[in-house]
Parts: structure tokens; sequence; C-alpha cells
């Protein structure tokens, strides 16, 4: 099944620095959806991005979407200790219909 | 508030004996979705629904059995769970269009012994 492949698997930074994650899928897209999930707790939307998008951004997150390449990264600019996390990113095939698949995630992890 | 409600938060259970976990949505979606997490292997879908008496298999439906009886419910039976379903289970909803997010519950960690 299409799934996006996160990576880094983990990641961990200071605080106040950026955090740089990506995404790889397989297929055709019609759009590409980044999730966050506290430990153990449900994801929760971040941000969607459609694929004649390029760059979309939501605070201090910014997403890129590069479709010939078929990728794209999450950047979260001046990291806080409450990031701390772990980022999905979700491909929805074209033709796909409803279906969101999810890959392993990053795991985040910001120091004081 | 909009929310997806799953109960129970904590579930342990013995080999072959019947569980159901629900799942509820205030939102009015028309799709729901159940997924479970495991180590290594990240969110697998098990059973969605696209509506009302409307469902269908996902990634890693076998030893699941889902009904959607009513818009708001949705829940996972586990007819004869065994050892291998111990995981952290998530449903999710949200509007049928195919570009709308995901509303996840906060997860049920079922343990089989």
């Amino acid at each position: 099944s299409q799934q996006g492949e996160e990576d880094p698997q983990a990641l961990s930074i200071q605080e106040g620095e950026n955090a740089t994650m990506n995404c790889s899928y397989k297929t055709s897209i019609n759009n590409l959806q980044w999730y966050r999930q506290n430990s153990g707790r449900g994801l929760v939307h971040l941000i969607l991005i459609r694929s004649n998008e390029r760059e979309k951004h939501s605070g201090r997150l910014r997403v890129t979407l590069d479709t010939s390449k078929k990728s794209s990264s999450l950047l979260i600019t001046a990291s806080r200790a409450a990031d701390t996390a772990s980022y999905f990113c979700a491909p929805r095939r074209t033709g796909g219909g409803n279906k969101l698949t999810f890959g392993t995630g990053t795991q985040l992890k910001v120091e004081l | 508030e909009a929310q997806v409600t799953q109960n129970p938060r904590y579930l342990i259970t013995v080999t072959g004996k019947k569980l159901t976990v629900t799942c509820s949505q205030n939102m009015n979606h028309e799709y729901m979705s159940w997924y479970r997490q495991d180590p290594g292997l990240g969110l697998r879908q098990i059973y969605y629904s696209m509506n009302v008496e409307v469902t269908d298999k996902g990634d890693v439906p076998e030893g699941y059995k889902v009904s959607r009886k009513e818009k708001r419910n949705f829940p996972l039976i586990l007819e004869s769970p065994s050892p291998n379903q111990t995981s952290l289970y998530f449903c999710a909803s949200k509007q049928e269009e195919a570009n709308e997010k995901l509303f996840f519950g906060s997860g049920t960690q079922l343990s089989v012994l």
C-alpha cells in the first residue's frame, strides 16, 4: 500500500534550533498531510499540501512538496521542548479514494 | 467540543475472550477508520467505513470485525483475541471529501495474555 517513509527515524536537537524531517513516497498523489503524535496519544493533523502546491506555512511549520522527486519536507523553526513528538506524513494516492496510510514516523526530541 | 471518543483507554484480556472497543464521533463525519500501531510497523489500517452500513477492509483486517449501524459509532470487535493483537488502537474520522483531515481518538492500549 502507498505510504510515506519518513527520514530520519529519530532526530535530537536543542531548543531553539530548526528541525527538518523528510518524507518520500512512490506514486502520484492528490495531497500530502503531516501529523504529530505525542507519546501514545492520537495523531493530530498539522498541515495539508496539495499536489499543485510547492510550499505551505502554518505558524512555525513550513512544508515543501516536490512531486518530481516524490518527496516532502517538514521544517519546524525555533523548536521548543513541547515539539517533542513523533511526526508522520500521509500521502493521499491519486485514485486511492479516502485511504490514508502512515509510515513509522520521525521521532523528534527537543532538549532544553 | 469536536472529538472522537474511544473506550476503554486500557484493556487487558485473555486469549479467546470476545471484546469490543467503542468509537464515537460528534462531528457528523461520514468516514471512520480503525488503525493499529505497533513498534517498527507504524500505523496500519484495519477497517474503514465510508458511511452507515458501508465498511471495507484495510491492510490488516484478519481477526477483526466492525459494524456501522449509526453514523456516529464504529465499534471494533475482536471475536477471539490472540496475543498478536496486543497493540495500540486508534479510531479516526473525517468528512467524506478526500482532502479532509483525519481526527483521531486518544487510543486504546490492548494487551491480550
